[in-house]
């Protein structure tokens, strides 16, 4: 049974840059597409991005220039940074494993992060 | 992009009856080469992250129950529980993945 688990900070400032971290269990990190996908309060899912064990990554237009993903397959952790961050970023960040088709199969519990001075 | 827009915003039903959501693509999702429409539901819970039920429009995922299905081609997709049980309550989202991702605002289901 494949299991994710996001981690990191609950709470970022304005302007600064949104780190979180997933934990695989129960697979390997290279049989997946790993995506990040957040849903500020109340509102529908944004799929922010994936990565694939080869290192091959794509992310949403909207935040391209915003975003990093990367994998420790050490670890067995994707993470994500998302740099000048607003109230707006404001949301429960998911980890989700999907193949190629992006079909999430797989989500983590979610982490909320709340952007605040 | 790609815009999914679901309807009804919210829907109540009584237990045992059918509920229907309709999505609808701002452009079709129907890959030609392989006549799969890159479309999929999935229900999400009260605090819990979303579930998926079906992809390529009509396919059930693993251990979903037979009382959901879906169904449409190209722009136009329904998704039907054929006789509502008290576990079914939750917000429905469509999901295209023909291009980036794209969620539809999502449906929320209630009972009657």
């Amino acid at each position: 049974q494949v299991q994710l688990q996001e981690s990191g900070p609950g709470l970022v400032k304005p302007s600064e840059t949104l780190s979180l971290t997933c934990t695989v269990s129960g697979a390997s990190i290279s049989t997946y597409y790993w995506s990040w996908i957040r849903q500020p309060p109340g509102k529908t899912l944004e799929w922010i991005g994936y990565i694939y064990y080869t290192g091959d990554t794509n992310s949403n237009p909207s935040l391209k220039s915003r975003v990093t993903i990367s994998m420790d397959t050490s670890l067995n952790q994707v993470s994500l940074k998302l740099s000048s961050v607003t109230a707006a970023d404001t949301a429960v960040y998911y980890c989700a494993a999907s193949g190629i088709d992006l079909v999430h199969d797989y989500w983590g519990q979610g982490a909320l992060v709340t952007v605040s001075s | 992009d790609i815009v999914m827009t679901q309807s009804p915003d919210s829907l109540v039903v009584s237990l045992g009856e059918r509920a229907t959501i309709n999505c609808k693509a701002s452009q079709s999702v129907l890959y030609t080469s392989n006549n799969k429409n890159y479309l999929a539901w999935y229900q999400q819970k009260p605090g819990q992250p979303p579930k998926l039920l079906i992809y390529w429009a009509s396919a059930r995922a693993s251990g979903v129950p037979d009382r959901f299905s879906g169904s449409g081609s190209g722009t136009d997709f329904t998704f039907t529980i054929s006789s509502l049980q008290a576990e079914d309550v939750a917000v429905y989202y469509c999901q295209q993945y023909y291009g980036t991702p794209s969620f539809g605002q999502g449906t929320k289901l209630e009972i009657k």
